[in-house]
């Protein structure tokens, strides 16, 4: 399958700060890539769309000002987030849409782990 | 996107299959049935996709009813490696906005 990194794999910061995390998609054209976030023991919740060179689409309850997507290219999109506090601590995944076999495959980084001082 | 029902956890011993069932009532007529595997702080992996009667490959199986309401993920002989979250979903190919929605997931721990 297609090959997604992330960089870096785990981040601590102290409050205040800003963050930007790095996904590309290594072996394929991701037109749309895709930001999750994680809680320990819960399942992956949907952030936002990013789409190549046009606005993210950020899903309800999340704040766009506050989590800045940038999908300057077809292998790169970037989350900065900013004025990172405590609760903001979890695991951040991204992923990549590629035409595949299967029909809303996505190929999934290996996550990004942001702790937040 | 439909909403899917799966067991919190399973327990299994090395060796043995593993079914694990997924309720989907109001799966819609577009809508495919796709399973994620995701080990603790790695992303998810896609295991198997399927719309109705029965697919195999080479990690799993996956089980369709004729009504679509349920399907249920084989996993045959598994061993410790397979111990991790299994996620089911459903839902219709729209394009490039096509979201993923994850459910609870089902917790599959294997033991010697």
């Amino acid at each position: 399958g297609a090959v997604v990194s992330q960089h870096p794999s785990r981040v601590i910061c102290k409050s205040g700060t800003s963050v930007k995390i790095e996904c590309r998609s290594l072996d394929f054209q991701a037109t749309t890539m895709f930001w999750y976030r994680q809680f320990p023991k819960q399942s992956l919740m949907l952030m936002a769309t990013s789409n190549e060179g046009s606005k993210a689409t950020y899903e309800q309850g999340v704040e766009k000002d506050k989590f800045l997507i940038n999908h300057a290219s077809l292998t790169l999109s970037t989350l900065t987030v900013t004025s990172a506090h405590p609760e903001d601590s979890s695991f951040y995944i991204c992923s990549g849409r590629a035409s595949g076999t299967y029909y809303n495959e996505q190929f999934f980084g290996p996550g990004t782990r942001l702790t937040v001082l | 996107l439909a909403k899917t029902t799966q067991p919190i956890s399973m327990d299994s011993y090395e060796g043995q299959e593993v079914n694990i069932t997924c309720s989907h009532n109001n799966i819609a007529t577009n809508d495919y049935i796709t399973w994620y595997q995701q080990f603790p702080s790695q992303g998810p992996r896609f295991i198997i996709q399927g719309y109705k009667t029965k697919v195999t490959n080479e990690v799993a199986s996956l089980f369709i009813p004729a009504d679509r309401k349920s399907s249920t993920l084989s996993l045959p002989r598994v061993s410790l490696s397979d111990t991790a979250v299994y996620y089911c979903l459903v839902g219709a190919d729209t394009g490039t906005a096509s979201k993923l929605t994850f459910g609870t997931g089902t917790r599959l721990q294997v033991t010697l």
